[in-house]
């Protein structure tokens, strides 16, 4: 079964620094695909960014990106010139390809600070 | 806003007692996911439907079941409830089955806070 590690409950940093949130993961799969999704206070979960496997570039949307490490299960997302809206819980998720079914790390709760 | 609805936003309910929770897809979604988040077990995977059929489980248990009706919307139907069963429970949706070489991006609702006192 795959598995998802966030090693880093809490987070912190200061508005308009960069701060990189870690993920590891496990699995046998060859094809699979990554996303961040974030969940705010409101509790709603919103889709930060995606990236599949096949593909060797990282994703990028606009402040967000990833480094993504195949060979070593690593899924990191940096976010850079923080902003008081990224504070969140941020969930590192893992889909299997052709398998619908998400798999959720722990999260990281992510405060920036004013 | 996702474009995926879910009623009621907030329940309350008593132990043994049984409560449906509604959701509508994204407009053109034909797959729905449920899954529910709690403090203990973090967020779970429950049950995916595509166009009426289900099509993966995931730790649901037997006292829980969906469906999936002709206008796409889904219902998960949660009986016989106990304390731990108190969580937030999200719907999501995303267009086709999957396992065809394309994947795609799951959209959630706001979710349904379920409290079992």
């Amino acid at each position: 079964a795959q598995t998802v590690t966030q090693s880093q409950p809490e987070m912190s940093v200061q508005e308009a620094e960069t701060v990189t949130l870690s993920c590891t993961y496990d699995t046998s799969e060859n094809n699979y695909y990554l996303f961040w999704y974030k969940q705010p206070p409101s509790r709603q979960m919103i889709l930060v960014i995606r990236q599949e496997a096949y593909k060797q570039q990282n994703a990028t949307e606009n402040r967000f990106s990833v480094n993504f490490q195949k060979a070593a299960k690593s899924f990191s997302l940096k976010i850079s010139d923080s902003q008081l809206g990224d504070t969140a819980m941020y969930f590192c998720v893992y889909d299997n390809f052709g398998n619908e079914k998400l798999t959720f790390g722990t999260g990281t709760r992510l405060t920036i600070i004013p | 806003d996702s474009g995926v609805t879910q009623t009621p936003k907030h329940l309350i309910t008593a132990t043994g007692q049984r409560v449906t929770l509604r959701c509508s897809p994204r407009s053109g979604d034909l797959s729905v996911y449920w899954y529910q988040q709690s403090l203990d077990q973090g967020l779970q995977f429950l049950i995916q439907y595509y166009n009426g059929e289900e099509r993966a489980k995931g730790n649901i248990l037997e006292r829980f079941s969906a469906q999936q009706f002709p206008d796409l919307h889904s219902e998960l139907n949660l009986s016989s409830l106990e304390l731990g069963d108190s969580a937030l429970y999200f719907c999501a949706s995303s267009v086709r089955q999957g396992g065809l070489g394309h994947q795609e991006t799951q959209y959630f609702g706001p979710g349904t806070r379920l409290l079992v006192l």
